[in-house]
């Protein structure tokens, strides 16, 4: 099975409107963490936003907020205000507790339309 | 500047030859990721070094594949007898954990294209 789905290979949002990226993941280990990360055409990748698996509170930061649903494993990226700036890809990843590795989704292609 | 290098930024090879990649962590961060991009994919795990911890080797996808990493620090990753398969781009990534938090910092990668 997929550690982590992205089911949106792209999106379009309206500039100043906000979109939700979905990422559901998949794990049995009670400690875990979550990141987005936004790759631009540039290519380099960038950390958005993190939550752990213990955190009581969603996460936020800046115009960026994790919709982090435990008992659905869902962990979706809510991004306010668009901003043209904000067209990239967006990848989803998770860290197990127990593990060293980074699972990364397939991605989702955002572009925002002026 | 601080942050992670990557060199070369691209590389074209043909079939058959080896290649090396090499990746000059941040100063300070023990644990260093290698991933692999292919077109339109997510970022496939390739192997991590924690401080003077044996490696986690269990990304690399053939035994054409290795790594290694002097001094704690600067990290080379070796593809032998390149394949067309091959082509990606290679990003390398150091971490620190901050607050509980492992936090990635990605190179700007390598464009590999093998002929």
């Amino acid at each position: 099975a997929q550690k982590i789905t992205q089911t949106q290979p792209g999106m379009f949002v309206q500039e100043k409107e906000a979109v939700t990226l979905d990422c559901t993941y998949d794990t049995s280990d009670p400690s875990y963490g979550l990141f987005w990360y936004k790759q631009p055409s540039s290519g380099e990748m960038i950390f958005l936003i993190y939550q752990g698996s213990y955190d009581q509170q969603n996460a936020t930061e800046g115009r960026y907020s994790l919709n982090f649903q435990k008992a659905r494993k869902s962990a979706n990226l809510v991004i306010s205000a668009s901003q043209l700036g904000d067209s990239a890809m967006y990848f989803c990843a998770m860290r197990e507790g127990t593990g060293n590795q980074f699972y990364f989704g397939t991605g989702t292609s955002l572009t925002v339309i002026p | 500047g601080a942050g992670v290098s990557q060199s070369p930024s691209n590389k074209v090879t043909e079939k058959g030859k080896d290649v090396e990649l090499r990746c000059d962590p941040i100063s300070g961060h023990t644990a260093l990721y290698w991933y692999r991009q292919s077109l339109g994919q997510g970022l496939e795990f390739l192997i991590y070094f924690q401080g003077n911890s044996a490696p986690d080797k269990s990304g690399l996808p053939s035994d054409r594949f290795s790594a290694e990493r002097t001094g704690g620090s600067v990290s080379t990753l070796t593809i032998q007898r390149t394949q067309q398969e091959d082509s990606a781009v290679y990003l390398c990534a150091s971490t620190k954990r901050l607050a509980g938090i492992y936090e990635q910092y990605f190179g700007p990668g390598t464009r590999l294209t093998v002929t």
